[in-house]
């Protein structure tokens, strides 16, 4: 069964601690990205990568980290420099011959 | 940053109506993407567009893309239940990176 998978589905984290979010995928796919969504908004990029050991910061990256040592995972960290990390995660990846990105099922984090 | 600005925000319509959104964007694009989003869960892609394309069909879906007037159009029709739902549009350029907008969240009563 193809696709992305993320986890957990939903993480609580208390203040000043760092958490981190899996996403996995099994389409082979070189790119993967990390969103963040907060309630009735868009999708804004935190980080991408095009390729194993390399990745790029998007739009809001302060405060999250990412590594990408396989070419099927890329974990996403987010750090107690994150000041308002409550929010919606998706996982998403993209082949080379294709534009369409493919989503994991995200993950809610929530700061206690 | 986000390119994409959908219209009208939110939309509710009877089920078997007809439901279009609009898409607006700012800079040149090498494609349009539709997805849809269900409460909580996470993106389905439905349709893409590329900027050499006006018109593009599938199943119950209708999307055109206007270049000179960086705009989009979604028109999904004979909607049912299931059609509930958030749906996005996300530009696409050559650097494997989408800009989505806010999304029209549209609710089909029964």
């Amino acid at each position: 069964d193809g696709g992305i998978t993320q986890s957990p589905k939903y993480l609580f984290r208390k203040e000043g601690q760092n958490v981190t979010l899996s996403c996995e995928q099994n389409l082979n796919h070189d790119a993967m990205y990390w969103y963040r969504q907060d309630p009735g908004q868009g999708l804004r990029l935190i980080y991408y990568s095009q390729i194993v050991n390399d990745f790029q910061k998007g739009d809001i990256a302060e405060g999250y980290s990412v590594s990408r040592e396989k070419k099927e995972s890329f974990p996403l960290t987010v750090t107690s420099a994150q000041k308002n990390p409550t929010a919606f995660y998706l996982c998403a990846s993209t082949g080379t011959s294709t534009d369409t990105q493919y989503f994991g099922p995200g993950t809610r984090l929530t700061v206690l | 940053s986000q390119q994409g600005e959908e219209d009208p925000q939110a939309l509710s319509i009877q089920e078997g109506e007809n439901a279009t959104m609009n898409c607006s964007y700012k800079t040149s694009i090498n494609n349009l993407q539709w997805y849809r989003q269900n409460s909580g869960r996470g993106l389905v892609h439905l349709i893409l567009i590329r900027s050499n394309e006006r018109e593009k069909h599938s199943g119950r879906l209708r999307v055109t893309l206007d270049t000179s007037k960086k705009s989009s159009s979604l028109l999904i029709t004979a909607s049912r239940a299931a059609d509930t739902a958030s749906y996005f549009c996300a530009t696409g350029f050559n650097d494997y990176k989408l800009s989505f907008g806010a999304g029209t969240t549209v609710t089909v009563r029964a």
